[in-house]
């Protein structure tokens, strides 16, 4: 069955600061990989979404940059953390081709909850 | 075109009472519509999902009703359990229209059920 792995789960950093989100999916081959982030009590933003190694789409411009550097690895990064940067962070993944049955399903990871300070 | 309205907001609902959220989208190419739950802290997890090629589907408590002329579905949930306080998300997309494939979510409905 496929995992999805996401850590750290709890993150504290200082406004300035780097950051790096790490995710990782088991048991499935080429994935589409997602990163998300979600505001306390607000909707789903997508921010980065992946079909291959080195191919990232940016959704929205932020201080924010995603890399896929293997298959099913996808790291969020960013050089200089903003206040406004905190939230949820969710990873997750679908099927490179959707089918009939499958559909689109996306499968989220627990996800990472950042505090700038 | 490829938003998906969402509504209510929040929705409190009485313990073995029914509830309903409901969604409309404009994208007539939309061929996949799955709910997703989420419990505080956790991310989203799959609840059901539909095609239009049917009007209803039915999972347990859980029912998904499609109407495809007007370009809404609705999540019902019946007899609504404590256990299920949580944010439902609505969501759509396009299986095979490259570049579209992509989830479009609701912006979500803080459920609570109170006993």
């Amino acid at each position: 069955s496929q995992t999805i792995h996401q850590w750290p789960a709890t993150l504290v950093q200082p406004v300035g600061s780097p950051l790096s989100l790490e995710c990782t999916v088991e048991g499935t081959s080429n994935p589409n990989l997602y990163w998300y982030r979600q505001a306390a009590g607000r909707g789903l933003q997508l921010l980065f979404y992946s079909v291959g190694i080195g191919q990232i789409s940016s959704e929205v411009p932020q201080n924010l940059s995603a890399s896929r550097p293997q298959d099913r690895q996808f790291i969020l990064s960013s050089k200089k953390l903003l206040l406004s940067d905190s939230g949820f962070y969710l990873c997750a993944w679908s099927v490179r081709v959707a089918s009939i049955n499958s559909g689109n399903t996306i499968y989220f990871g627990e996800g990472s909850w950042l505090t700038v300070v | 075109q490829q938003q998906v309205k969402q509504s209510p907001q929040s929705l409190i609902v009485q313990k073995g009472g029914i509830s309903i959220i409901n969604c409309a989208y404009e994208n007539t190419a939309f061929d996949y519509f799955p709910w997703y739950q989420q419990f505080p802290g956790k991310g989203p997890a799959l609840l059901i999902a539909i095609r239009p090629d049917v009007s209803e589907k039915k999972e347990g408590r859980f029912t998904i009703s499609f109407n495809k002329s007007a370009k809404q579905f609705s999540l019902h949930i019946m007899d609504s359990q404590p256990g299920d306080s949580a944010t439902y998300f609505c969501a759509a997309s396009s299986s095979f229209d490259f570049g579209n494939e992509k989830l479009t979510f609701g912006t979500g409905t803080r459920l609570t059920i109170i006993p």
